[in-house]
């Protein structure tokens, strides 16, 4: 399977406790964004990484968001503490360079749930 | 800052027939690329179609087509032939770096047999 993976695919959580979240993006890519899709809206821009460097963090919604990138590879979203509003579907994509015009491969995202 | 409005929610079509769904943008940037993805039910989102600004040709992928306007800031989507596999939410995009990429809020489209 060479596509965009996230880990894990639903997650239950309670109020005030600290999740973290998974993207594999494709091998080789350099590019990797994360979104957050909530019910009825459109896909929010989180933050993008180029190789493991994030150039821009302004598209965190607040301090309890952030986000991380090894070896140009994996990358890890944490949300501490979290907060209901913070239920979405959280998107994952990857690709083969931060040119404008190159197609963005989604992971299947992961659903999480605060209760 | 760039905004990208999708003002049909939701939209449906017999098999067969033809749909568009309507896609606005706000810049003041003179080139950047606009994108339609699809996301089906199963939820990964997949590129349907993409258009560089400076291009005037319109791009077309097989049954889909766009109407790129630059001067009106429009860029719609023609579904030809719908099938029941095109049923998913569609999302319009729209970037001038590559860096971020900003999305409107979806047309959910139903192809009806």
């Amino acid at each position: 399977g060479a596509g965009v993976s996230q880990s894990p695919s639903n997650k239950v959580t309670e109020k005030g406790k600290d999740v973290e979240l998974r993207c594999d993006p494709i091998s080789g890519h350099t590019a990797l964004y994360w979104y957050r899709q909530s019910l009825g809206q459109g896909l929010e821009f989180l933050i993008y990484f180029q190789g493991n460097s994030a150039p821009d963090k302004s598209g965190l919604p607040s301090d309890r968001f952030s986000a991380e990138r090894t070896g140009g590879s994996v990358s890890t979203l944490t949300i501490q503490r979290t907060q209901q509003e913070d239920s979405a579907v959280y998107l994952c994509a990857s690709s083969s360079d931060r040119e404008m015009h190159n197609e963005q491969f989604f992971g299947p995202g992961t659903r999480l749930t605060v209760l | 800052a760039q905004t990208v409005t999708q003002s049909q929610p939701e939209m449906s079509v017999q098999e067969a027939e033809t749909v568009t769904l309507s896609c606005t943008y706000d810049t003041s940037e003179s080139n950047y690329y606009l994108f339609w993805y699809k996301q089906p039910p199963s939820r990964q989102m997949i590129l349907v179609i993409r258009q560089e600004a400076y291009k005037q040709q319109n791009a077309t992928e097989n049954r889909f087509s766009v109407n790129f306007q630059k001067a009106a800031k429009s860029f719609s989507l023609k579904i030809s032939d719908s099938q029941l596999g095109d049923t998913a939410m569609y999302f319009c995009a729209f970037t001038n770096t590559g860096n971020q990429f900003y999305f409107g809020t979806g047309t959910s489209l139903t192809v009806i047999p």
